[in-house]
């Protein structure tokens, strides 16, 4: 089966500006989870959806992130504007159901932000 | 509140054995997980721990303790493709799912 796929792998913007990522999990997958993972740490979750609803965004930074998955499939995650501190890896993950299934993630994309 | 320890790095020798500790507390259990991450790549799942004991799976094991709320990854015969970061990590009674921060493992010629 293919994996999780996301774009772009690398994005390089100006603070300030709006950058947009996009996921789209493995087919029949229903929790979809977008993470921060910050250079030398652990995966941060910034919101976990459950077919098109989302379980957890407590993590997320509503004043400038959003992220929706509409037809409970693919997904986007946006910032807006972007600041310095949100240079990191972006990943997105899936799950056949709930978090105690395995975590296939995606290959991430690194946002520089200048 | 919620949290998971791990040792930031951990160093050994090639054909050798190591051993790389996690510690949770959560509200409610469910399992412990173990992922693997190279350098510029994205985690993959490595292990799976619901019942205590230890799970064999090749070269890896991993072992749970629920009663005393810690686990333990075993990587045997160290080759220098091991070299990764290593992460614990507990789903909760919420379905939210906890990462640690990982640990660091450096392997010695």
């Amino acid at each position: 089966e293919a994996g999780v796929a996301q774009s772009p792998r690398y994005k390089i913007i100006e603070k300030r500006q709006s950058v947009a990522f996009w996921c789209n999990p493995i087919s029949g997958h229903a929790t979809l989870y977008w993470y921060q993972q910050i250079l030398g740490q652990g995966p941060k979750l910034l919101i976990q959806f459950q077919n098109n609803g989302v379980v957890d965004d407590s993590q997320l930074p509503k004043d400038r992130f959003s992220a929706e998955r509409l037809k409970g499939v693919d997904s986007t995650l946006k910032i807006q504007p972007a600041k310095l501190e949100d240079s990191a890896v972006y990943l997105c993950a899936s799950t056949r159901q709930g978090s105690t299934d395995t975590q296939y993630f995606g290959p991430g994309t690194r946002l520089t932000v200048l | 509140g919620q949290s998971l320890e791990q040792p930031s790095e951990v160093t050994a020798v090639e054909g050798a054995i190591v051993q790389i500790n996690c510690t949770y507390q959560t509200s409610g259990f469910y399992g412990l997980s173990w992922y693997q991450q190279h350098d510029g790549g994205a985690p993959t799942f490595l292990s799976y721990n619901a019942l205590d004991g230890l799970e064999e799976t090749g070269r890896f094991s991993s072992f749970l303790s629920r009663s005393d709320s810690y686990g333990y990854l075993l990587l045997q015969e160290l080759q220098m493709k091991d070299s990764a970061s290593y992460f614990c990590a507990v789903p909760n009674r919420d379905d939210k799912i906890i990462f640690g921060k990982g640990t660091r493992l450096h392997i010695l010629p």
